[in-house]
């Protein structure tokens, strides 16, 4: 079972470039969420998804946009990149809201020089 | 105040010890509370769930909720070095619809 699957697992970018991170989730699960986790900060909310076609902001949404046209994906955009988002991005899913089990990805680390 | 608080660490056991990871929270409508383990460099997985008061064991590790003092432990019993990684205790329920994670405690357990 591939469970939650995150592409890339590593990129470095220059202040101001784009890109999009991938999440690909096999669980036929309806809730998606885009996590940053920094030292000293723990996991923080960015984004999340409660079905597929809605998006709504978590905790530090600013930078980043999202989208989740199918249900199985879920995508965090940068538009612009800023060395303040150099973090490992996590990408999880889950079946229930907040008393349903997280099921996180591997994490994508992301430098932004 | 952070609505979540959990001892940093770095904590270091030997082998075969009793350890304590604790969390407070701040908001009594709190009803759910788990822990995640997160090995180094992988995501983190949950590890225990509990909806009330009370004690919950599964093999070495029991997880312990105290909704009066607004306190969460995990403890684990015989610690192995297979335990070393970090600890999320992770709180939600009431208005909010999401989870809250603390910051994690990183434990390493020596052979």
């Amino acid at each position: 079972n591939a469970g939650v699957t995150q592409t890339p697992k590593f990129r470095v970018l220059k202040t101001g470039q784009s890109m999009t991170l991938l999440c690909a989730q096999d669980m036929n699960h309806e809730y998606m969420y885009w996590y940053r986790q920094d030292p000293g900060m723990g996991l923080r909310l960015i984004h999340y998804s409660v079905g597929e076609g809605t998006t709504a902001k978590g905790e530090v949404p600013d930078g980043y946009n999202v989208s989740r046209l199918k249900k199985q994906n879920f995508l965090l955009g940068l538009e612009s990149a800023a060395p303040s988002q150099t973090s490992v991005y996590f990408c999880a899913s889950s079946k229930l809201a907040v008393t349903g089990e997280l099921f996180f990805g591997e994490g994508s680390r992301l430098t932004v020089l | 105040q952070k609505e979540v608080e959990q001892d940093p660490g770095p904590l270091s056991v030997p082998e075969g010890a009793i350890v304590s990871l604790n969390c407070t929270y701040s908001n009594s409508a709190f009803q759910y509370f788990m822990w995640y383990r997160q090995y180094s460099r992988k995501g983190p997985e949950l590890l225990m769930y509990t909806y009330s008061s009370g004690n919950k064991e599964d093999g070495r590790f029991t997880a312990q909720v105290d909704k009066s003092s607004k306190y969460i432990s995990l403890f684990i019993r015989d610690s192995q070095p297979s335990d070393s990684a970090t600890y999320l205790c992770a709180i939600g329920g009431g208005a909010t619809n999401k989870l809250i994670f603390g910051t994690g405690t990183l434990l390493a357990v020596q052979p």
